[in-house]
């Protein structure tokens, strides 16, 4: 079974805290991506990675950073948390090529007080 | 950019009943590809269905199918012989063939309900 696993479901943290949400694939993907999911909003893309040590940024870059290291593993990054970070953090990953499908994490839940 | 809009935020139905979730998307390429990806709750996000623009004819997976309608760009999800695992939020997700890196864009999504 393919697997996405993301190091944490859920998360407490203060306003200015750095927070690391950590993804690990075992797929040998190329691609991989976070997203943000707010209510009626569906997903948002924050950044994706193409390769090691490769970033793009996505939809809504503000405010993060990342980390790709090795092919199999996927930081996203919050310097400094803010309130309005409060939210549900999706890593997925996909293989190369036009129609590569997309494997989901669990999420993981952010509160920041 | 693309857009995907879902316009529905909530929709109910009877188990073993048939239910259509609708979603339009805005794009000026003529080569994309479509998705409905389901998110039960507490648990991942899978892929329901795909539709690759250039094909006519409409996908299906057992109980669920789409009704692709390209010149109005509209891509709909109809669920038949709904069932309780069905309940979940769907999201339908939208992407350029231009490029294989490319990205998905999401719908809002639309909750589901399944009443027994």
């Amino acid at each position: 079974d393919v697997k996405v696993t993301q190091s944490s479901r859920y998360l407490v943290k203060r306003t200015g805290e750095k927070v690391f949400l950590e993804c690990v694939q075992d797929m040998d993907h190329e691609n991989m991506f976070w997203y943000r999911q707010d209510p009626g909003l569906g997903l948002r893309l924050i950044y994706f990675s193409y390769d090691v040590k490769m970033k793009e940024k996505g939809d809504i870059p503000e405010g993060y950073s990342v980390s790709r290291e090795k092919k199999e593993r996927f930081s996203l990054i919050l310097e400094s948390a803010s309130t309005n970070q409060t939210s549900m953090y999706l890593c997925a990953s996909r293989s190369g090529g036009f129609t590569g499908e997309l494997f989901f994490g669990e999420g993981s839940r952010l509160t920041v007080l | 950019a693309q857009t995907v809009t879902q316009s529905q935020p909530e929709m109910s139905v009877q188990e073993a009943e048939t239910v259509t979730l609708s979603c339009t998307y805005d794009t000026s390429e003529s080569d994309y590809y479509l998705f409905w990806y389901k998110q039960p709750p507490s648990r991942q996000m899978i892929l329901v269905i795909r539709q690759e623009a250039y094909k006519q004819q409409n996908a299906t997976e057992n109980r669920f199918s789409v009704n692709f309608q390209k010149a109005a760009k509209s891509f709909s999800l109809k669920i038949s012989d709904s069932q309780l695992g069905d309940a979940a939020m769907y999201f339908c997700a939208y992407r350029s063939a231009r490029n294989a890196g490319n990205m998905l864009t999401f719908g809002g999504g639309t909750r589901l309900m399944v009443k027994p």
